[in-house]
């Protein structure tokens, strides 16, 4: 079953705006992660938030994570073109192996 | 460090052929999994390893598709009798351990079955 649902699908900015994807989930989690895909290829890690964190930050990227309604937010400040590419929220579920569950990700334009 | 390797990097191959799929971990990982993306799509989970061992195979599509780990290190999916849907980027990851650890991805191996 799909896990995690990315919205919107797609998004597109200028250079320098805010962008925001969301994440929801189905499931008790164990921490929810954010990649960063580009050209389809190899995954890039950005950040991870643990089930006990609501609130994460790394350069110009913040996470949070609302577990009561089972949804996180991923903001990119200041965006930059070299930010365009397509944007994953993975789960790993509680009492789970480790293994992610991705949800279809979200696309992100950013116009310079 | 170097980080997860693949092989080959792209691989196209007729219906009805086998193909192994090769995964070179980050050195001292204990952890390894494989993952499958079709075009457009997110990631589907195939099969996880702890170590040599498969404790979590729940994602293999058919039992035309294997894996293996040997020395705690590389790892190979096999693929049988490919069929066009077999086509994808299969992805292989690994981490140090396997609970609410991150896990760093290789770049993948693009699959093309004619």
């Amino acid at each position: 079953s799909q896990q995690g649902e990315e919205d919107p699908q797609a998004l597109s900015i200028q250079e320098g705006e805010n962008a925001t994807m969301n994440c929801s989930y189905k499931t008790s989690i164990n921490n929810l992660q954010w990649y960063r895909q580009n050209s389809g290829r190899g995954l890039v890690h950005l950040i991870l938030i643990r089930s006990n964190e609501r609130e994460k930050h790394s350069g110009r990227l913040r996470v949070t994570l609302d577990t009561s309604k089972k949804s996180s937010s991923l903001l990119i400040t200041a965006s930059r073109a070299a930010d365009t590419a397509s944007y994953f929220c993975a789960t790993d579920e509680s009492g789970n192996t480790g293994k992610l569950i991705f949800g279809q990700g979200t696309t992100l334009q950013v116009k310079p | 460090g170097a980080g997860v390797s693949q092989s080959p990097s792209n691989k196209v191959t007729e219906k009805g052929k086998d193909v192994e799929l090769r995964c070179d971990p980050i050195s001292g990982h204990t952890a390894l999994y494989w993952y499958r993306q079709r075009l457009g799509q997110g990631l589907e989970f195939l099969i996880y390893f702890q170590g040599n061992s498969a404790p979590d195979k729940s994602g293999l599509p058919s039992d035309r598709f294997s894996a293996e780990r040997t020395g705690e290190s590389v790892s190979t999916l096999t693929i049988q009798r490919t069929q066009q849907e077999d086509s994808a980027v299969y992805l292989c990851a690994s981490s140090r351990d396997q609970v609410q650890e991150t896990q760093y991805f290789g770049p993948g191996t693009r699959l093309l079955v004619l």
